[in-house]
């Protein structure tokens, strides 16, 4: 059961750089969710989507861009990296509005 | 005011002890509730929904208080593989919320 898979499981960028982060689910979940963490602050929710199509902010959403053309997969990209987003990026997936969420294994960032 | 709020701990427990920690959280709308285990930054694991009428897996005990707007987590017998962050989580039509954790550390 491969549940939600996260890509890359670390990077490093430089300031100024573009990349995405990939995450994809075989859950056929219609909910897919991308939170960063950092020491103190617990998961704050960055971008999520209800379904393929539709999209919706969190509450951290400037410097990162989200789609959602298929309903596996949700990538997270980063516009142009800042030190600030330095972090550990978790991409959750629901069935449904009462659901637990179920994460993938995190990508940790590094920008120099 | 943060959505979800924990008490951070550490709360340190000798092994064999009882445990005990709440969150509350402020969306009355709240539809779904639930701890979350944690280590060492890896990804969340469910550790156990949280039902109104309370409920109970093994050492691991859980509460709802829907008025007051608080759930709560007991741990009997502590085990030192206890040694966590529970974070409390919310959901509100698909959109979770989370406490920042409370760390647990029980020792020998």
């Amino acid at each position: 059961n491969a549940g939600v898979t996260q890509t890359p499981k670390f990077q490093v960028l430089k300031t100024g750089q573009s990349m995405t982060l990939q995450c994809a689910q075989d859950m056929n979940h219609e909910y897919m969710s991308w939170y960063r963490q950092d020491p103190g602050m617990g998961l704050r929710l960055i971008h999520y989507s209800v379904g393929a199509g539709i999209t919706d902010q969190g509450e951290v959403p400037n410097g990162y861009n989200v789609s959602r053309s298929t309903t596996e997969d949700f990538p997270l990209r980063l516009l142009s990296a800042a030190p600030s987003q330095t972090s550990v990026y978790f991409c959750a997936s629901s069935d449904g509005q009462v659901s637990q969420a179920f994460f993938g294994q995190g990508t940790r960032l590094t920008v120099v | 005011r943060k959505e979800v709020e924990q008490d951070p701990g550490p709360f340190n427990v000798p092994e064999g002890a009882t445990v005990a920690f709440n969150c509350t959280y402020s969306n009355s709308a709240s539809q779904s509730f639930f701890w979350y285990r944690q280590d060492c930054r890896k990804e969340p694991k469910l550790l156990m929904s949280v039902y109104s009428s309370g409920n109970e897996d093994g050492r691991f005990t859980a509460q709802l208080n829907r008025a007051s707007q608080y759930i709560s987590l007991l741990i009997r017998d502590s085990k030192l593989s206890d040694s966590a962050t529970y974070l409390c989580v919310v959901n509100g039509g698909g959109k979770f919320q989370f406490g920042a954790g409370t760390q647990v550390v029980v020792t020998p």
